[in-house]
């Protein structure tokens, strides 16, 4: 859906080690986001960018940074992950006219040992 | 931050019925923009359905159609002759058009579809 990738799929960790979870879009679109999805939670928000090298937290940003460096990739960083970051990520974008909806990348299943 | 509900977890409807789903928001915007969004077990994210919240006449999509109550802060989606593959979660969003690019989901509805 509007040219989102997500790498890896799916991958499984240990605790304590570094993970990078990758988001590359085709669509030039400004702004992208980087959910999670855990059962009775729906979609939340961890972190948001309104362009190159700019980004804000959500609301559950605790544990994860990320960077822009380019407009077509997104990366979200678990700097020494835990088992509460199992869960399934998602990157999204969307362009800045405000009716748009956001368009989703498949998702990245991430499991922590 | 708005917040949306979505106040049934679960939902089951038989095949060729009608089932709506409900979602509430919180907000105090007076323009902004609502979305459903459906996620079968293959677990894409796929859009549903959007309504503007300046128009007051209801979005469709072929068998999809919304219920905006504007004061009653409510987003009902009627799906109509339900068919097998509309089993999935869905997600009602909402979309400031002020302030910010955030979107705020639900925690979702399961629907299921007995044949």
């Amino acid at each position: 859906d509007a040219g989102i990738t997500q790498s890896p799929r799916h991958k499984v960790t240990e605790t304590g080690t570094p993970v990078t979870l990758r988001c590359h879009q085709t669509e030039n679109h400004r702004y992208m986001y980087w959910y999670r999805q855990d059962p009775g939670h729906g979609l939340r928000l961890i972190h948001y960018s309104y362009g190159v090298k700019d980004t804000d937290k959500g609301e559950v940003s605790d544990g994860y940074s990320v960077s822009r460096s380019k407009t077509e990739d997104f990366l979200l960083t678990l700097e020494s992950a835990t088992s509460s970051q199992t869960s399934v990520y998602f990157c999204a974008t969307t362009g800045g006219l405000r009716n748009q909806p956001q368009h989703f990348g498949d998702g990245t299943r991430l499991s922590i040992l | 931050a708005q917040t949306v509900t979505q106040s049934q977890p679960e939902m089951s409807v038989q095949e060729a019925e009608t089932v709506t789903l409900s979602c509430t928001y919180d907000t105090s915007e007076s323009d902004y923009y609502l979305f459903w969004y459906k996620q079968p077990p293959s677990r894409q994210m796929i859009l549903v359905i959007r309504q503007e919240a300046y128009k007051q006449q209801n979005a469709t999509e072929n068998r999809f159609s919304v219920n905006f109550q504007k004061a009653a802060k409510s987003f009902s989606l009627k799906i109509s002759d339900s068919q097998l593959g509309d089993a999935a979660m869905y997600f009602c969003a909402y979309r400031s058009a002020g302030t910010g690019n955030q979107f705020y989901f639900g925690t979702g509805t399961s629907l299921t579809v007995i044949p």
